[in-house]
């Protein structure tokens, strides 16, 4: 099993549609959770972290549980520039940071 | 402007041969990475550095080395002992190391062994 594991897609949704990415990690002593967006051929960037109440960045909305060990990315009226990879990053105390392999996003008008 | 940068963006070598990938940061960060991407798959940490002379092996280190003489500085060398080294590699650096830090990366460098 795959320490942190992404449904790779694609998602093909249309302009304005929310759309929604899942993120199941196992390590239970992860403390650090990131959502980066990738552009193709280029580099990761941070999007937004992940807090355990909870978090929300305009159209972006970030979730934590703990217990089921997972995150969670919305995105709600859904943008053609929206179109990436989405990046899932799990890190622990003891300095080891995970990728996930990322979730494509296709945005159509 | 503060940033990273990564040269060349693309390298072409042939098996067999040496190469290192430039990586500079004027960031004034503590903690530098080298990671490797590969289609359809996460970034894998190869080496990292928290502090100039000093760096550590990640997952995937075999194949490769660095150095950290300068605290802006992370030469990466793919020698020919890496199996499979075409890939996309990418330089980040953070504040501090340790997991909490967000990562700044730059742009890669494509390296294609012919």
């Amino acid at each position: 099993r795959k320490e942190v594991e992404q449904d790779p897609g694609p998602f093909n949704v249309p302009e304005g549609a929310t759309v929604a990415f899942n993120c199941t990690y196992s390590n239970s002593a992860s403390q650090s959770f990131f959502w980066y967006r990738q552009d193709c051929r280029k580099e990761p960037k941070l999007l937004m972290s992940v807090y355990s109440s909870g978090n929300e960045d305009g159209r972006f909305t970030a979730q934590l549980n703990r217990a089921s060990q997972y995150i969670s990315l919305l995105i709600r009226d859904s943008k053609l520039s929206d179109s990436a990879t989405y990046l899932c990053v799990v890190s622990t105390l003891t300095f080891k940071t995970i990728f996930g392999a990322g979730t494509r996003l296709f945005v159509k008008a | 402007d503060g940033g990273i940068t990564q040269s060349p963006k693309y390298l072409f070598r042939k098996e067999g041969q040496n190469v290192t990938l430039s990586c500079e940061q004027n960031l004034n960060h503590d903690a530098m990475y080298w990671y490797r991407q590969d289609p359809g798959q996460g970034l894998r940490l190869i080496y990292y550095s928290q502090i100039v002379n000093d760096f550590q092996k990640g997952d995937i280190a075999e194949g490769y080395s660095v150095s950290r003489e300068k605290k802006e500085s992370f030469p990466l060398t793919v020698t020919s002992a890496q199996k499979n080294p075409t890939a996309f590699y990418l330089c980040a650096s953070s504040i501090k190391g340790g997991s909490v830090n967000e990562q700044f990366f730059g742009p890669g460098t494509r390296l294609t062994v012919l």
